[in-house]
């Protein structure tokens, strides 16, 4: 099936770096949604993102839905420990209503 | 509280059996997904309904099945005839929106399927 490329697998950092993530396809998508799974839970939607260009802000996060349509990035500043988990992005595909998932994205902070 | 709910959190499965996961929402969402998540790995779909009565095959059907009576409720069975039950289910919901667009889905906290 269709795959989102979801960059980097992993990332360990400092608490009050900042991070940045993205997913990108060779696909065109209608909508970008951004999670977080902390272990033994399930997603929580972080942001919703569904004009190209569009850029949203959810506290210290912020997203954007590439102007190709084809990428997405989210970032966190000023990471805190409690933003430890996995960040998983997904995409509706154009003329599909089934979501497209990323790998995800496991965050780790050294305190 | 609005939201989706999943039971049991653990199920344990013996060989030849049959379980069924729960899954329920009072968000009025028309739209409900299962997904299966195996370790370091992203969702991958099962089954959804996007009506009453109606569900369609996700990618790794096989083995499963559903059934979808009421708009709040999709359960899942997964059947003896799926070899490797092991993983964590997820059940996800999602509003109606006219020409497809904009889907958003919501998800439950999940059930932890092992094998005894």
């Amino acid at each position: 099936g269709q795959q989102l490329n979801q960059s980097p697998q992993s990332m360990f950092i400092q608490e009050g770096e900042d991070v940045s993530m993205n997913c990108t396809s060779s696909s065109i998508f209608n909508t970008w949604l951004w999670y977080k799974q902390d272990p033994g839970e399930g997603p929580v939607l972080l942001i919703a993102l569904y004009k190209a260009g569009e850029l949203t802000s959810n506290g210290r996060l912020t997203a954007q839905f590439g102007i190709t349509r084809k990428d997405s990035f989210l970032n966190i500043s000023a990471s805190i420990p409690s933003d430890v988990g996995i960040y998983f992005c997904a995409g509706q595909l154009q003329g599909a209503q089934k979501l497209v998932f990323g790998q995800g994205t496991r965050l780790t902070i050294n305190p | 509280d609005g939201g989706i709910t999943q039971s049991p959190k653990y199920l344990f499965r013996k060989e030849g059996q049959n379980v069924t996961l729960s899954c329920e929402q009072n968000l009025n969402h028309d739209a409900m997904y299962w997904y299966r998540q195996d370790p370091g790995q992203g969702l991958r779909l099962i089954y959804y309904s996007q009506i009453v009565n109606d569900f369609q095959k996700g990618d790794i059907a096989e083995g499963y099945s559903v059934s979808r009576e009421k708009k709040e409720s999709f359960p899942l069975t997964v059947t003896s005839a799926q070899k490797n039950p092991t993983a964590f289910y997820l059940c996800a919901s999602s509003p109606f929106h006219l020409g497809g667009a904009q889907e958003t889905q919501y998800f439950g906290p999940g059930t932890r399927l092992l094998v005894l």
